[in-house]
């Protein structure tokens, strides 16, 4: 079975704070994909990666950068945390020919 | 840009009974992949259900079938047999075969079971 799991499933962190949210899959996937998803809006694409070191910018990406320095792994940084950002973050890698397996999502609180 | 829009942010139905979940799109293109997706609470996001749209016939996956209706760029969830552990949020989504391999979500339909 394809596994994403990703480093935390709650968070909460205070404004201006630089946050790290890490995933890692285990199939030796190219492709993988950072969403955050609210009430009402579903999943919203704010970085993919298609091999290590490269990147794409979603539909959101304002606020936020990816790192992919191993295959494996892919994080999504928020520089400096605002309000705003309080979402469920959910991270998915990309199996062939057209499943997207995705993580357990991690809760972000800003306060 | 493709849109996905479930119209329906919540349904009820009786445990054992039918229910359909709807969900339209907006493309221009004419080769691409739909989804349904399944999220239960608190457990991660699963694939229920996909379907090509170079073909005709509607995909099945035992008690969940679509109605893929391509020139109404409609794509229905039919759940058949309703059980309690089908409560869940559920997602239609996108893939465009031209645009790399993102996804397009809908807002979503939360499903609620009842005994």
């Amino acid at each position: 079975d394809v596994k994403v799991t990703q480093s935390s499933r709650y968070l909460v962190k205070r404004t201006g704070e630089k946050v790290f949210l890490e995933c890692v899959q285990d199939m030796d996937h190219e492709n993988m994909f950072w969403y955050r998803q609210d009430p009402g809006l579903g999943l919203r694409l704010i970085y993919f990666s298609y091999d290590v070191k490269m990147k794409e910018k979603g539909d959101i990406p304002e606020g936020y950068s990816v790192s992919r320095e191993k295959k494996e792994r892919f994080s999504l940084i928020l520089e400096s945390a605002s309000t705003n950002q309080t979402s469920m973050y959910l991270c998915a890698s990309l199996g062939q020919p057209y499943e997207q397996y995705f993580g357990p999502g991690t809760r972000l609180t800003v306060t | 840009a493709q849109t996905v829009t479930q119209s329906q942010p919540e349904m009820s139905v009786q445990e054992a009974e039918t229910v359909t979940l709807s969900c339209t799109y907006d493309t221009s293109e004419s080769d691409y992949y739909l989804f349904w997706y399944k999220q239960p609470p608190s457990r991660q996001m699963i694939l229920v259900i996909r379907q090509e749209a170079y073909k005709q016939q509607n995909a099945t996956e035992n008690r969940f079938s679509v109605n893929f209706q391509k020139a109404a760029k409609s794509f229905s969830l039919k759940i058949s047999d309703s059980q309690l552990g089908d409560a869940a949020m559920y997602f239609c989504a996108y893939r465009s075969l031209n645009a790399g391999n993102m996804l397009t979500f809908g807002g979503g339909t939360r499903l609620m079971v009842k005994p």
